[in-house]
């Protein structure tokens, strides 16, 4: 059965500290792997990785996918209260059927 | 850049009955996906609509069905409601199917008593 798990489920961490969330997929027909954060209601893109080894950046966000141990990281730097969300990692698949797989979703919380 | 909407925003329905949800895309996206969001199964796909026509489709039932209009807004039924069908529903948009960054709207808060 295709899944993709995320850990931890939920992390608190203060200020200024750096976090790594986790992604590892097994799932068949992988096109790319999608991470997103959730304030509220609506989730917001972050990164699109499709290769192997090359790190996206974004800010103090930075993430990279290893497709042959199937996993991702989301790596955030010096923390602020603003990151407090759910990041939830998805696998676009190719294929028309259960296309896109969500994880659980990571929960963080930073506190001041 | 207007975002995507999604019409109405909460919703209370009976058992038995059916619904009807609408999303509005970003102006020049062609691709609408809707998506279910519950606390118990997380976010899971239901299917995705370009040019009309529905491209994927994701493991739910058929009482779950959609449509997609010539300007790419969107709607989604769920006829034959369940109290299992509360959930928040999210629409997003993005310009294509393959390698386009998915932009998601508010949601419709579904209520099923």
């Amino acid at each position: 059965e295709d899944k993709v798990v995320q850990s931890p489920l939920s992390l608190v961490v203060h200020e200024g500290d750096t976090v790594t969330l986790n992604c590892s997929y097994e799932v068949t027909n992988f096109r790319s792997l999608l991470w997103y954060k959730q304030e509220k209601k609506a989730p917001t893109f972050l990164f699109m990785l499709t290769s192997s080894g090359i790190e996206k950046k974004s800010g103090r966000l930075s993430s990279i996918l290893d497709k042959k141990e199937l996993f991702s990281i989301l790596n955030i730097t010096a923390t602020q209260t603003g990151d407090s969300a759910i990041y939830l990692c998805a696998v676009d698949r190719e294929t028309s059927y259960d296309k896109v797989i969500f994880g659980p979703g990571t929960s963080l919380s930073v506190i001041p | 850049k207007a975002g995507v909407t999604q019409t109405p925003r909460y919703l209370i329905k009976t058992r038995g009955q059916q619904v009807t949800l609408s999303c509005s895309p970003i102006s020049g996206h062609r691709s609408v996906s809707w998506y279910q969001q519950t606390p118990g199964q997380g976010l899971q796909f239901l299917f995705e609509y370009f040019s009309e026509t529905q491209r994927n489709k994701g493991n739910f039932p058929g009482r779950f069905s959609g449509r997609q209009f010539s300007n790419s807004r969107s709607e989604m039924n769920v006829s034959t409601l369940e109290l299992g069908d509360s959930a928040l529903y999210l629409c997003a948009s993005s310009l294509g199917l393959v390698g386009y960054e998915q932009y998601f709207g508010p949601g419709t808060r579904l209520t099923v008593t």
